[in-house]
């Protein structure tokens, strides 16, 4: 069954450092998206991509964050400048195969673990 | 108010029992609804998909009620692996954006 990929499963990071978390969608997917979600909390929206290009964003999503789609498999979110509150599990999601209707479920990476120290 | 609410719990329940999670949502252009099962430190897992009809998958069943714009999840003879948290997801048909409800904690316990 095609999956979402993401690397690393776990990155420990230094505060102020740059980091760049991997993804790989399911490959006939349109819609991209990147979540995260603190220790304890909820999942919470970051960034939809759709057509190579920001569908919406989030608050959260702030000039520290960017994401690209460099080379029409990998999906990357990059996170500038690393603060400590940047900690968290940080998900990879796609939906909506071509040709489908969009009320489709998404289906999710197993998720990064980024710890800011 | 939310676009999705949901009762945070966490629901303590006995094994074997039956349990009830309702979301509701607040945008009545929503056009597809899912329950996501969601583990400790996990990814969220689609549990299933709802449908205008209901619909239900073994001990699990599925409720939309667009007039009081809710869904509903219920649980049959729960078992030790229920104990996970449920979110709630809608899709905002607008802009094809799936919307989040913060979870409901289930604890089933022996």
């Amino acid at each position: 069954e095609p999956e979402v990929t993401q690397t690393p499963s776990h990155q420990v990071t230094q505060m102020g450092q740059e980091v760049i978390l991997r993804c790989v969608p399911i490959s006939n997917h349109l819609y991209f998206y990147w979540y995260r979600q603190i220790l304890g909390q909820k999942v919470e929206f970051l960034v939809s991509f759709y057509n190579n290009e920001i569908s919406e964003k989030s608050e959260i999503f702030d000039d520290q964050f960017s994401v690209e789609r460099p080379d029409g498999s990998n999906f990357t979110l990059k996170i500038r400048s690393t603060k400590l509150e940047d900690s968290a599990m940080y998900f990879c999601a796609s939906r909506v195969p071509a040709g489908q209707g969009t009320n489709t479920e998404a289906f999710f990476g197993q998720g990064t673990r980024l710890t800011v120290v | 108010r939310k676009e999705v609410e949901q009762d945070p719990g966490p629901f303590n329940v006995p094994e074997g029992a039956t349990v009830a999670f309702n979301c509701t949502y607040s945008n009545s252009a929503s056009q597809s609804f899912f329950w996501y099962r969601q583990d400790c430190r996990k990814e969220p897992k689609l549990l299933m998909s709802v449908y205008s009809s209901g619909n239900e998958d073994g001990r699990f069943t599925a409720q939309l009620n667009r007039a009081s714009q809710y869904i509903s999840l219920l649980i049959r003879d729960s078992k030790l692996s229920d104990s996970a948290t449920y979110l709630c997801v809608v899709n905002r048909h607008s802009n094809y954006q799936l919307i989040w409800g913060a979870g409901t904690k289930l604890i089933i316990k022996p």
